[in-house]
């Protein structure tokens, strides 16, 4: 139940293109849904984050889908550009506790130019 | 923008000889956290740490690791006898722990065990 299963588990897309990634949760107690983007070699860094609350968030180019009936929840990268070329994280975290993050599997995202 | 600092950047050990990872937290943040990636695989959970002591830790946070706060800033991930296994990125995070928010990664250790 602390899963969060996260696919594709890697995506190319065209220059220009939108990528999609998909994250699905099984606790309906967790309260609070990052999206990480990864560098190689690097720390994950917050992309944009989303609480159950509403059902989009845009920050840019990146918007959050969040369906809360079906425990799924989207990352969706419009225009997407070479330098968008990352491993992406999406993360679920409980509104109590230790607010640990579990984390999915990521996808590798490359954008061709 | 304050940042999460992280020492050594790459260690190597060999196996059975123990570690410290070193990790600033952001100044004003209340919980730390280690996560451990092992190469092309995701970010695991391993130990949370609030008011100087463990508030979670994870199966994998077994009798060979230690975390402390030695002097107020730095916080450490200590194993004492290092296995194969355990080669991977640790990252440090941190979080203000007012509510479920945005956690901070450092940048990681690489750990390669020899």
């Amino acid at each position: 139940q602390q899963q969060v299963k996260q696919s594709p588990q890697s995506l190319i897309v065209q220059k220009g293109g939108i990528s999609i990634i998909n994250c699905a949760y099984e606790n309906t107690a967790f309260d609070y849904f990052p999206w990480y983007q990864q560098f190689p070699g690097k720390g994950p860094a917050l992309l944009i984050a989303i609480r159950p609350d509403v059902s989009e968030k845009k920050e840019g180019r990146f918007t959050i889908s969040f369906n809360k009936s079906a425990k799924q929840f989207s990352l969706h990268i419009m225009d997407s550009q070479p330098g968008d070329s990352a491993t992406y994280f999406c993360a679920a975290s409980l509104d109590s506790g230790t607010y640990k993050y579990i984390f999915g599997t990521g996808t590798r995202l490359k954008v061709l130019a | 923008e304050p940042e999460v600092t992280q020492t050594p950047s790459h260690q190597v050990t060999q196996m059975g000889q123990e570690v410290i990872l070193r990790c600033v937290p952001i100044s004003n943040h209340l919980y730390f956290y280690w996560y451990r990636q092992i190469l092309g695989q995701k970010v695991e959970f391993l130990v949370s740490f609030y008011n100087n002591e463990i508030s979670e830790k994870s199966e994998i946070f077994d009798d060979q690791f230690s975390v402390e706060r030695p002097d107020g800033s730095n916080f450490t991930l200590k194993i004492r006898s290092t296995k194969l296994e355990d080669s991977a990125m640790y990252f440090c995070a941190t979080t203000t722990g007012i509510s479920s928010d945005t956690q901070y990664f450092g940048p990681g250790t690489r750990l390669t065990v020899l």
